[in-house]
C-alpha cells in the first residue's frame, strides 16, 4: 500500500517562532495533498490543500510547499501560537483512489 | 450548519462483544468515509460510501467489520466479535465533492477492547 511518512513525530517550538512540519510521500502519481490539524478530543480539521500543478500555496499564517522531485511536502506556520499545538497530518490522494494519511507530527508550542 | 457527528464518543467493551458506531454526516454530503487510527499510527482508510453504495471498502480489516448506510444518510460500523487489536479511534468524514478533498471529520469514537 501507500505510505505517507513524517520525518519527525514531535516538534517543539517557541511561541512566535515559525514552525515547519515535513512529510514524505511515496507515490509520484499522487496529485492532491492536504494538511490536517487535530486538536485533542477533536477530529482532524482541514488546514490547507495543494494540487500537484503548484509548488506553493499560502493561507492565513500557513504555507504549504510541494516538491514533486523528491516527493516532499511541508507545512510552514508563521508566528506559531499556543493554539497551534496539535497533531498535524498530511494526506495524499491519487485520482480515483482513497486518501492516505501520515502518522502525524505532534507540535507543541512553548509559551 | 451542523458538522459531522459520531456516537458514542467512547466505548469500552470486552473481547468477543459487539459494538456499533454511528456517524451522521453533514446534510447533503453524498460521500461518507470511515477511518481508524490506532494509537501513534497513521489514520487508515476503511471504506467510502457514495450515498448508500460502497464505493471502496478495500480498507476494511476483515469480515468482523460491517458498514452500512441505509438510505444514504447516517452510517453505522459494526464490529462483531471485537478483538483487542480493534482498539483505536474511529473517525467518520463526509464530503460533498468526490474529487475535492476537503473532508469534514467527526470527533471520532474511541473504542477500547479489553
Amino acid at each position: 500500500g501507500e505510505s505517507v511518512g513524517l520525518h519527525l513525530p514531535t516538534l517543539s517550538v517557541q511561541e512566535g517562532d515559525n514552525s515547519i512540519i515535513n512529510c514524505a510521500y511515496s507515490n509520484s502519481a499522487s496529485d492532491y495533498f492536504i494538511w490536517y490539524k487535530q486538536e485533542s478530543g477533536k477530529g482532524p480539521q482541514f488546514i490547507i490543500d495543494i494540487r500537484s500543478n503548484m509548488d506553493k500555496r499560502q493561507g492565513q499564517r500557513v504555507t504549504v510547499l510541494l516538491n514533486k522531485t523528491v516527493k516532499h511536502l511541508s507545512l510552514q506556520i508563521a508566528a506559531t501560537q499556543p493554539g497551534d499545538s496539535a497533531v498535524y497530518f498530511c494526506a495524499e490522494n491519487i485520482p480515483g483512489n482513497q486518501f492516505y494519511f501520515g502518522t502525524g507530527t505532534s507540535l507543541t508550542v512553548i509559551p | 450548519e451542523a458538522g459531522v457527528t459520531q456516537f458514542p464518543s467512547h466505548s469500552v467493551i470486552e473481547k468477543g462483544q459487539t459494538v456499533t458506531l454511528r456517524c451522521d454526516p453533514i446534510s447533503g454530503h453524498d460521500n461518507l468515509y470511515w477511518y481508524r487510527r490506532v494509537m501513534g499510527k497513521e489514520i487508515k482508510f476503511l471504506l467510502h460510501f457514495v450515498k448508500e453504495s460502497k464505493q471502496d471498502e478495500s480498507g476494511m480489516p476483515n469480515n468482523r467489520f460491517l458498514a452500512e448506510r441505509t438510505g444514504g444518510t447516517y452510517s453505522t460500523l459494526k464490529v462483531q466479535p471485537a478483538e483487542l487489536e480493534d482498539s483505536g479511534v474511529y473517525f467518520c468524514a463526509s464530503s460533498q465533492d468526490l474529487r475535492q478533498g476537503e473532508q469534514y471529520f467527526g470527533p471520532g469514537t474511541r473504542l477500547t477492547v479489553t
